[in-house]
């Protein structure tokens, strides 16, 4: 897992309700992201930072949002807008989005599930 | 589309047999290919990691081949152990994009 932490390990929501999140990362990497894993598909990707105070819409961004106020933190708001929010949740980190060969490092993950 | 497809989805070996995983990917321009192997419930860890030049890669029981123009890698697990059970991911990387992952496949290891 790195020094890369996700809490909770299991969270439970109810519909309508708006949860968030955490990630942090203590290896000084530029980059963050924010996955989605369902079972039998690969990793989504919901957004990405590569810097502070900026973040780009991955392939799933929607019912999704993120802030990036510090460097070693990128949590994840699941709104009540996600129709389909249960999922195992993954974030990750790296160098630098430009530097090859880019390696992620990911944190133990979150598991979300919607009553 | 970028893509990474794997095979099998899920396989069933005895401990201490050896055993291969596929990944094909159209993923371009072409960067990396990795490895990971992801615990149930935990997030994933690297095994390998490959670059356009290379086409061998050994970690331990673990050896990772890079074929870059047939667009294929395979896994090749030795004298398999419990502790290989797992879900095995590849992930290429194209040129500042992104990363794309394949589905996965579930290996599981029997006494």
């Amino acid at each position: 897992d790195g020094g890369i932490t996700q809490s909770p390990k299991y969270l439970f929501r109810k519909e309508g309700q708006n949860v968030t999140l955490s990630c942090e990362q203590n290896l000084n990497h530029d980059a963050m992201y924010w996955y989605r894993q369902d079972p039998g598909q690969g990793l989504r990707l919901i957004y990405y930072s590569q810097i502070v105070n900026d973040f780009q819409k991955g392939d799933i961004a929607e019912g999704y949002s993120v802030s990036r106020e510090k460097k070693e933190s990128f949590p994840l708001t699941v709104t009540s807008a996600q129709k389909n929010p249960t999922a195992f949740y993954l974030c990750a980190s790296s160098k630098y989005r430009g530097v090859v060969p880019n390696e992620q490092f990911f944190g133990p993950g979150t598991r979300l599930t919607v009553l | 589309k970028n893509q990474v497809e794997q095979s099998p989805q899920s396989l069933i070996i005895l401990e201490g047999k050896n055993c291969t995983l596929q990944c094909n990917y159209t993923v371009s321009p072409f960067s990396n290919l990795r490895w990971y192997k992801q615990d149930t419930g935990r997030g994933p860890v690297s095994l390998t990691i490959m670059t356009f030049s290379e086409n061998t890669k050994s970690n331990g029981r673990y050896t990772a081949t890079l074929d870059a123009d047939t667009k294929q890698s395979s896994l090749h697990i030795t004298a398999s152990q419990l502790s290989d059970s797992a879900s095995y991911i590849c992930v290429v990387y194209n040129y500042g994009q992104n990363f794309v992952f394949g589905p996965g496949t579930r290996l599981s290891v029997l006494p």
